[in-house]
């Protein structure tokens, strides 16, 4: 069975630092990994997908890399904001114990930008 | 149009009643998705529409029922709930879901239901 797991569950830093959140996976038999970012109460937001064969993807002051073999994935966000401040999630897209296809989610970070 | 809808935003029911909670997508996606969120966890997948006919069931008690009646449109539809359904469901769509696709999913913004 899939396991995602993300460290910290939480993490606090001063504006403008760069920081990374990290994601691994128990089954490295994955088809991509997708980060998103929740706001309390609402719905997911999709910030960067990387497929199996991808070593990373940037978008903006967002970097992801993926290294397949070792079950890892890092989220790099350069020159942190107050609006940055979210919980990110990690979620790996793999074969299912039935056969299907199905995105499994790991645990969270919840990042506080101080400003 | 690039995003997904979700209504209601907010319901309260009884465990006796039944109440349909809606999804809809105008950006021809073919796959149509439903989770759950408990509070301080990530969404678990509850179900999974490929070309509007259901392809995952993950377990789901029977007082959810799906319905996929276009390619637009997923409905979840709730019958005598407990106080433990409740929880934040959110729907995501993707392009389409067929062997070796592997497309990004894009997430309504979720309707926050409360069980009485």
């Amino acid at each position: 069975k899939q396991e995602v797991t993300q460290i910290p569950a939480a993490l606090s830093v001063p504006e403008g630092e760069n920081l990374v959140l990290n994601c691994s996976f128990t089954d490295s038999a994955i088809y991509n990994l997708q980060w998103f970012r929740q706001d309390p109460g609402k719905g997911l937001t999709s910030l960067l997908l990387i497929q199996s064969s991808q070593r990373e993807q940037t978008s903006g002051r967002l970097n992801a890399s993926l290294d397949k073999s070792s079950g890892r994935s890092t989220l790099y966000i350069a020159a942190s904001q107050p609006g940055d401040s979210a919980t990110y999630l990690c979620a790996v897209k793999a074969q299912s114990n039935f056969g299907n296809e199905k995105l499994t989610f790991g645990t969270g970070t919840r990042l506080t930008i101080i400003p | 149009d690039t995003e997904v809808t979700q209504t209601p935003k907010h319901l309260v029911m009884g465990m006796t009643n039944k109440k349909s909670l809606k999804c809809e997508q105008h950006m021809g996606h073919r796959a149509m998705y439903w989770y759950k969120q408990k509070a301080k966890k990530p969404p678990e997948l509850m179900f999974v529409y490929s070309y509007e006919k259901l392809s995952i069931n993950e377990s789901v008690p029977s007082r959810f029922s799906p319905e996929c009646p276009n390619s637009s449109l997923l409905n979840l539809h709730l019958h005598a709930l407990q106080p433990e359904d409740s929880a934040l469901y959110l729907c995501a769509s993707s392009i389409r879901r067929l062997a070796g696709d592997h497309n990004e999913q894009f997430f309504g913004p979720g309707t926050r239901l409360t069980v009485l």
